[in-house]
């Protein structure tokens, strides 16, 4: 068993959407959650990331964290076509190496 | 503000070659990580290295091995290539006292071993 679950999707939604992306996680030795998104033959670009239950909050995204559940989500309100993209949660404990999910394709229709 | 910059962008080698991948880390950052991403997979931790010394390992075949130069460069040398190492390979440079925060991926390079 991986020690992070992602959905793969594919996600379609409609412009303006609200999108939900969701991870598990089996260690409890994580500390840090972080979201990225990966455009297509590009490195993935940091977009979010917490160290705490609870919600965090940047413009249009949302990061919302549950330890207790080994449960982390993105929300991301108002979709627009340009947040189409592979988003992928990633994890890390003591140490700086990322533990990835598999990144879930989104693709937001005009 | 300049990025983590990998070089070669794309390359092709014939199995049983040997290849090797440049990465040029952000300015003042100490700490290189190279990850290996198969198609559809997600990005796999290889190695990783703080001031020129090797820090953390991760799945990386023994037939691969990486360093960290005194300009802080690093360098991915893979060798006895199989398909199986066509990857998207990335490497990611950040400081150790900054952590996450400044954990930045170059674009990639892109291995196909025909």
């Amino acid at each position: 068993q991986k020690e992070v679950e992602q959905d793969p999707g594919p996600l379609s939604v409609p412009e303006g959407a609200i999108v939900s992306l969701n991870c598990t996680y089996s260690n409890s030795a994580f500390q840090y959650f972080m979201w990225y998104r990966q455009y297509s033959r590009k490195g993935p670009e940091l977009l979010m990331y917490t160290y705490s239950s609870g919600n965090k909050e940047d413009g249009r995204f949302t990061a919302q964290v549950d330890k207790s559940s080994k449960y982390i989500s993105l929300f991301i309100r108002d979709s627009q076509p340009s947040d189409s993209a592979t988003y992928l949660c990633a994890m890390k404990g003591a140490t700086n190496k990322l533990i990835f999910g598999t990144g879930t394709l989104l693709a937001v229709q005009p | 503000a300049a990025g983590v910059i990998q070089s070669p962008r794309h390359l092709i080698k014939e199995k049983r070659e040997t290849a090797t991948l440049k990465c040029y880390p952000i300015p003042r950052h100490d700490t290189v990580y190279w990850y290996q991403q198969g198609p559809g997979q997600d990005p796999q931790f290889l190695i990783s290295f703080y001031e020129k010394m090797q820090s953390d390992k991760g799945s990386i075949p023994d037939r691969f091995s990486a360093q960290q130069f005194s300009d802080y460069h690093s360098e991915l040398n893979m060798s006895s290539l199989e398909l199986g190492d066509s990857a998207l390979y990335f490497c990611a440079s950040s400081t150790r006292d900054r952590g996450i925060h400044g954990y930045t991926f170059g674009s990639g390079t892109r291995l196909t071993v025909v």
